[in-house]
């Protein structure tokens, strides 16, 4: 049973426009996220975080959403550009410091 | 610094061989974890390590599948026998556990084909 869910597998965008990827979690004990980037044939990389005692983390042009009574968060890339391009994953801190990730989405960019 | 290091990058094999998976951790990283990619599951957390002791092997599938850390520098993850649903993308990632942060680094991957 998955704890950490990304319901969308892929996701297209225009350049410029707002990119919104969706991550959902089951566990209410979760106080901690992150969001991952992965481009292919390379490990995932570490994008941005949040903590459960804020509802948004603003990091250039990205910036992740919390909203824990919905069990929910959302990155928001703004404007999208071409290299966003990737797989990304969102994942929630376990209980022993472990990440649990959810199954990813894939973004395109189209110039 | 060179950020984890796996090796092989790619790896082929028949059903039935042992194979053997290798990570160089970031240095000073006290957090060694071993994730494997597939289409069907994503990225699952198969094992991981606190200097160098095994914490949760809770993600291991079965005992065909093992894993070492004999130093801060070096792990292994063994399939034997392996088995063409071994087929995947396999992470080793390492994180400082000093701080609060959980950021963790990942090495580029082994991808195991069986046959």
């Amino acid at each position: 049973d998955q704890q950490v869910k990304q319901n969308s597998p892929s996701l297209s965008v225009q350049e410029g426009r707002i990119s919104i990827l969706n991550c959902d979690y089951t566990n209410s004990m979760f106080d901690y996220f992150l969001w991952y980037k992965k481009y292919p044939a390379e490990g995932p990389t570490f994008l941005i975080s949040i903590s459960s005692i804020k509802d948004k983390n603003e990091d250039g042009r990205f910036t992740v959403f919390l909203n824990k009574s919905a069990k929910h968060l959302s990155l928001h890339i703004v404007p999208s550009q071409p290299g966003d391009s990737a797989v990304y994953f969102c994942a929630a801190v376990g209980s022993q410091g472990n990440l649990i990730f959810g199954k990813g989405t894939k973004l395109s960019v189209k110039p | 610094d060179a950020g984890v290091i796996q090796s092989p990058r790619h790896e082929v094999t028949e059903m039935g061989q042992e194979v053997t998976l290798r990570c160089k951790p970031i240095s000073g990283h006290d957090y060694l974890f071993w994730y494997r990619q597939t289409m069907m599951r994503g990225l699952e957390l198969l094992i991981y390590f606190n200097n160098n002791v095994p914490i949760d092997d809770s993600g291991m599938p079965e005992d065909r599948f093992s894993a070492k850390m004999p130093n801060a520098s070096f792990s292994t993850l063994k399939i034997q026998p392996s088995e063409p649903r071994d087929s995947a993308v396999y992470f080793c990632a390492s994180s400082s556990g000093s701080g609060f942060s959980y950021e963790q680094y990942f090495g580029p991957g082994t991808r195991l084909t069986v046959t």
